[in-house]
């Protein structure tokens, strides 16, 4: 089966280019999450959606970030403008079902550098 | 916000040394996750715990919740030179979504 799949692996931009992130989770799964990823602050929820409905945005960091989850096999982070202190890998999750004790499926990151 | 505490950040042991991780919550938890991040990698499950004392083991790995659910360890024993990479905790309070909450990690190296 295929795994939680996130594109770019890598970008590098200028600063104050529109970057986006996409992924799609695996078939089946209902919970898709947005991770950030920094040596500084570990590892953050940014945003998780239930049936391509966002359901918790408050890790968002502000209004340049956006998320979206147009159907159930596709959704976009998007960053605009980027800035330097967004450098950071992104990584997307997908579970199945809505109980916290089922595991989440990681792809393997996008990592993202603004220059 | 609901914080896990994960220490020691970062382990450096001899190949065939012991190494423990420990996470605490200040509140009590529904369950815990761990997860291994290889060097370069992304977060793979390892294994739940969801009772109160619940022991689990997973070859050279033992997982331990606490009796009171507010604290997890994970323990390998004789670590090898595929253990390296960072043990992340990922605890739940419930609730009707059930998201996870991170800690920080502790890295784990090994000198062969």
């Amino acid at each position: 089966d295929a795994g939680v799949i996130q594109s770019p692996r890598h970008e590098v931009t200028e600063m104050g280019q529109e970057v986006t992130l996409r992924c799609k989770p695996i078939s089946g799964h209902d919970y898709l999450f947005w991770y950030r990823q920094t040596m500084m602050r570990g590892l953050e929820l940014l945003i998780y959606f239930n049936n391509n409905v966002p359901i918790d945005d408050s890790g968002m960091p502000e209004d340049r970030f956006s998320a979206k989850m147009p159907n159930a096999s596709f959704s976009t982070l998007k960053i605009q403008p980027s800035e330097p202190r967004d450098s950071a890998v992104y990584f997307c999750a997908s579970r199945r079902g809505r109980a916290s004790n089922q595991p989440q499926h990681f792809g393997d990151g996008t990592r993202l550098s603004i220059l | 916000g609901q914080q896990v505490m994960q220490i020691p950040q970062y382990q450096h042991v001899q190949e065939g040394e012991d190494f423990t991780t420990y996470c605490n919550s200040s509140t009590t938890l529904s369950n815990i996750q761990w997860y291994k991040q290889r060097p370069g990698g992304h977060p793979v499950f390892l294994i739940q715990l969801v009772k109160s004392g619940e022991v689990k083991k997973q070859k050279r790995l033992t997982f331990q919740f606490g009796e009171a659910k507010k604290n997890s360890s994970l323990h390998i024993t004789a670590t090898q030179t595929t253990d390296v990479g960072t043990y992340f905790c990922a605890a739940s309070t419930g609730g009707s979504q059930g998201n996870l909450i991170f800690g920080k990690g502790t890295k784990l190296s090994v000198k062969p």
